[in-house]
């Protein structure tokens, strides 16, 4: 695709349930970004991956976290146990490496009941 | 806190008119990035300026950077009523992947 596309779009669910939010990159892009932004607030960086691997984790809020990248392309956010304070937009980006500009998908909007 | 913190918060002016947003950070900085969010989007790159150059240009927007004092402005000249958005720097450092985004300022241009 043209762009960085994201899904879904919204998800609401029940505290306590696991989400997987998905984000497909630009072809070719070797760097991948999540950030979670709570309403009206800023960027918090969760997580970045150069290929398939994950350097730092350290941004992951708790342990209930945890993301992967298969094949250098595709990225998987996973939240277990959801929490109400994980509601927020989870953003993502990729870009052809470190320094590069990063492009965003317009995010998934998760709301936890 | 925030590495990047923009300020004002928010900016309401009238269309035509220059829109200056101004952003601080703490530590040394490789190269800082302005981006555009419009509501319920993502974010979408505006410009970036390396930590060796003082002022950059693209159409409309003209960005300074001093070093020296931790600091970043982004000027919008004549402004129009679809600049009304979001505006974010964010700081990268050498050797690092993580860029820090600062919490923003909302821009309301009125026709």
């Amino acid at each position: 695709g043209a762009g960085v596309s994201q899904s879904p779009s919204n998800k609401v669910t029940e505290k306590g349930k696991d989400v997987e939010l998905r984000c497909d990159p630009i072809s070719g892009h070797t760097a991948l970004y999540w950030y979670r932004q709570s309403l009206g607030q800023g960027l918090e960086f969760l997580i970045y991956f150069q290929g398939n691997s994950a350097p730092d984790k350290s941004g992951l809020p708790s342990d209930r976290f945890s993301a992967e990248r298969t094949g250098g392309s595709v990225s998987t956010l996973t939240i277990q146990r959801t929490q109400q304070e994980d509601s927020a937009v989870y953003l993502c980006a990729s870009s052809q490496g470190q320094g590069a500009p990063q492009h965003f998908g317009d995010g998934t909007r998760l709301s936890i009941l | 806190s925030q590495q990047g913190e923009e300020d004002p918060q928010a900016l309401s002016i009238q269309e035509g008119e220059n829109a200056t947003m101004n952003c601080s950070y703490k530590t040394s900085i490789n190269n800082l990035q302005w981006y555009r969010q419009n509501s319920g989007r993502g974010l979408v790159h505006l410009i970036l300026i390396r930590s060796n150059e003082r002022e950059k240009h693209s159409g409309r927007l003209r960005v300074t950077l001093d070093t020296s004092k931790k600091s970043s402005s982004l000027l919008i000249t004549a402004s129009r009523a679809a600049d009304t958005a979001s505006y974010f720097c964010a700081t990268g450092t050498s050797g690092t992947y993580k860029y820090i985004f600062g919490t923003g300022t909302r821009l309301k241009v009125l026709a």
